[in-house]
């Protein structure tokens, strides 16, 4: 099955700097790539996806690349605010339905 | 408009007991999606299902769990006879799936299980 590996699992950054989450999947068929926040005793947030026929998507502050031939794909956060802390998971799959995730970022914002 | 609802939200069952864990998901969809999320790990697919179908089980222990999703009222996610290491957060989600190229799956607050 589909393997998808997150660094880092922690990430403290100063509030207003950029944020860094990188992910790489297993399953060269994989072709959905989903981002979610999540909040302490909330359920996921979807904040940003991307498939697999486009490199690279942004949406205001937030923009995922995607890199096919390595198998690879980032997350970025810039101009960071308190309230991006959370933790973050990417995930990959390849039907449309069964989300492969990673083990998730924890990204903590200092004011 | 209502999101995906989970309830309850913290469940405490001892060993032996069953747990139902409960899903409505969004008005309109009929997709519904069961996760598991053991600390401090990401989130495991364990079933897929349709109105009254069960499409994909693929992640579902092949003992003591089964889920459903019938024609009237919400999906349930059954564990019979739970075990400490049942402890886990149970995430539901929910899609419209009216194409196969966009099926964005919306999350609920989730299930706290805690097997005591």
């Amino acid at each position: 099955g589909e393997n998808v590996e997150q660094h880092p699992s922690t990430l403290s950054v100063q509030e207003g700097d950029s944020a860094v989450i990188k992910c790489t999947y297993s399953d060269s068929a994989s072709n959905y790539f989903p981002w979610y926040k999540q909040e302490l005793g909330k359920g996921p947030q979807l904040i940003i996806d991307i498939r697999s026929n486009v490199g690279e998507k942004k949406d205001q502050r937030i923009a995922v690349t995607l890199n096919k031939t390595a198998k690879h794909f980032s997350l970025h956060i810039t101009e960071t605010q308190p309230e991006d802390s959370a933790v973050y998971f990417c995930a990959a799959s390849k039907n449309d339905y069964k989300l492969s995730f990673g083990a998730g970022t924890t990204v903590t914002v200092r004011a | 408009n209502a999101g995906v609802m989970q309830n309850p939200r913290h469940l405490v069952r001892r060993r032996g007991q069953e747990a139902r864990l409960r899903c409505s998901p969004v008005k309109g969809h009929s997709h519904v999606y069961w996760y598991r999320q053991l600390p401090e790990e990401g989130l495991k697919f364990m079933v897929y299902l349709q109105k009254e179908n069960i499409i994909d089980e693929s992640g579902m222990p092949k003992e003591r769990f089964s889920a459903e999703f019938p024609k009237e009222g919400p999906s349930i996610l059954r564990i019979q006879q739970v075990v400490r290491g049942d402890s886990a957060a149970y995430f539901c989600a929910s899609s419209f799936r009216q194409t196969t190229s966009t099926d964005t799956q919306y999350f609920g607050p989730g299930t706290r299980l805690t097997v005591l």
